[in-house]
Order: structure tokens, then C-alpha cells, then sequence
């Protein structure tokens, strides 16, 4: 079974630190996902990377960053974090863009900026 | 820009009773379609998933949904319900060519005994 670890359950962080979220997949994926979610909005596509090094911005990327050194880790870097980031935030991994692949779901890293 | 609603925020209902939870997406353009569910304090699970073929499409779990392209929708279905299916359902849907989700705001399933 594909496994998408979160570095942490649940993290208190204070207005203006820099936060790393970190995200492990063990089944050699190419595609990896940050998402936040919030209630009655879904979940909504911070960055995606489809290789090594490679990443896309998506919907809602302002205010955040990325790191993909290696293949199987997705770090996701607030660097200057805000209240407004207080959310849970969701990794997900895929094996490749090709048709119908799901996507693979972490447990999720409840975030708190006070 | 593709969207998807999903029209019941929560949705109660008793136990073995049939629940429908509606999705309905916007596009111009071939989709694949998802069900993901989220037990509580878990990440996502997909429960079924519409790429082309056959427009009812089986899942997890005891449920099922339907594709209709002319009234772009999915429904989720299950025709009796348990209290371990007391969760939150997201529809997701993708380009054909992309890799891309893009979810609805999801709906929350209350099973009551």
C-alpha cells in the first residue's frame, strides 16, 4: 500500500516564524500535491511538483513555497507564517499524470498561527 | 476555469436508510471524476472514480455513483447507510489532459441511529 507521511499532527507556530511542512511518500512517485482545507471551501491546491526540482504554482500559492530535493519528499515552507494560515493542510502524491491516477493522501498537519 | 459543487453541506439521515450526496462540475471538456471520503482526523480516501465506460461506477464500501455528461453530474449513492459512514465526502474532478484535482467543497454525511 502506497504510504504519504506529514511530518507532524497537529503544529502551534507564532505569527512571523518560518514553518516547514514535511512530506514523505514511499512508492516512487513523480507527482506530489500540497493542499489546504478549510471548512466549506474544500480543499484547495497551494503547489504541485511533477519532479525533482520541478514545481508548479496553484491555485492559492501566495505566501508560500516549496521544496522538492528528492524524489520522495515535499516540503511546503511558510516563511513568514500569518494567522490567516491556520488551516489543515494535506499532502498528496500521484504515480504519474497519466488518465484516472488517484492521488494518495497523508493524514493531514492541523496548522495554528497565533 | 473548471468548478465543482456540491450542493448539501450536511446531509443527516438515519441508519440503513438510501443517501444521495449531489456533485455537479463545470467544464467544456472530457473530465475524470472522483469520490474521496475523510473520516474524521484522516487524510482522504478515494472511494470511486469515473474515467470512461460504463456511467455507473462501483466503490468502496457499498457505494456507487453515476456520470451524467448532460447534466454534468456525479451523484454519489448508497442504498443503506451504517454509522461508520458518518464522515465528510469531497467530488474531485480532472482534465484529461492535467494533473490537477479540483474539489467541491465537500458534504458532511450524518448517520443517526
Amino acid at each position: 500500500d502506497v504510504k504519504v507521511t506529514q511530518s507532524s499532527r497537529y503544529l502551534v507556530k507564532r505569527t512571523g516564524e518560518k514553518v516547514f511542512l514535511e512530506c514523505v511518500q514511499d512508492m516512487d512517485h513523480e507527482n506530489m500535491f500540497w493542499y489546504r482545507q478549510d471548512p466549506g471551501l474544500g480543499l484547495r491546491l497551494i503547489y504541485f511538483s511533477y519532479d525533482v526540482k520541478m514545481k508548479e504554482k496553484g491555485d492559492i500559492p501566495e505566501g508560500y513555497s516549496v521544496s522538492r530535493e528528492k524524489k520522495e519528499r515535499f516540503s511546503l515552507i511558510l516563511e513568514s507564517a500569518s494567522t490567516n494560515q491556520t488551516s489543515m493542510y494535506l499532502c498528496a502524491s500521484s504515480l504519474t499524470s497519466a488518465r484516472g491516477n488517484e492521488q494518495f493522501f497523508g493524514p493531514g498537519t492541523r496548522l495554528t498561527v497565533l | 476555469a473548471q468548478s465543482v459543487t456540491q450542493l448539501d453541506s450536511q446531509v443527516p439521515v438515519f441508519e440503513e436508510a438510501p443517501v444521495e450526496l449531489r456533485c455537479n462540475y463545470s467544464s467544456s471538456v472530457s473530465v475524470y471524476l472522483f469520490w474521496y471520503v475523510q473520516y474524521p482526523n484522516q487524510g482522504l480516501q478515494l472511494l470511486l472514480k469515473y474515467l470512461s465506460g460504463s456511467t455507473l461506477v462501483k466503490g468502496i464500501n457499498g457505494f456507487e455513483a453515476e456520470f451524467n455528461k448532460s447534466q454534468t453530474s456525479f451523484h454519489l449513492r448508497k442504498p443503506s447507510v451504517h454509522i461508520s459512514d458518518t464522515a465528510e465526502y469531497f467530488c474531485a474532478v480532472r482534465m484529461e489532459y492535467g494533473n490537477k484535482l479540483v474539489f467541491g467543497a465537500g458534504t458532511i454525511l450524518r448517520v443517526k441511529s
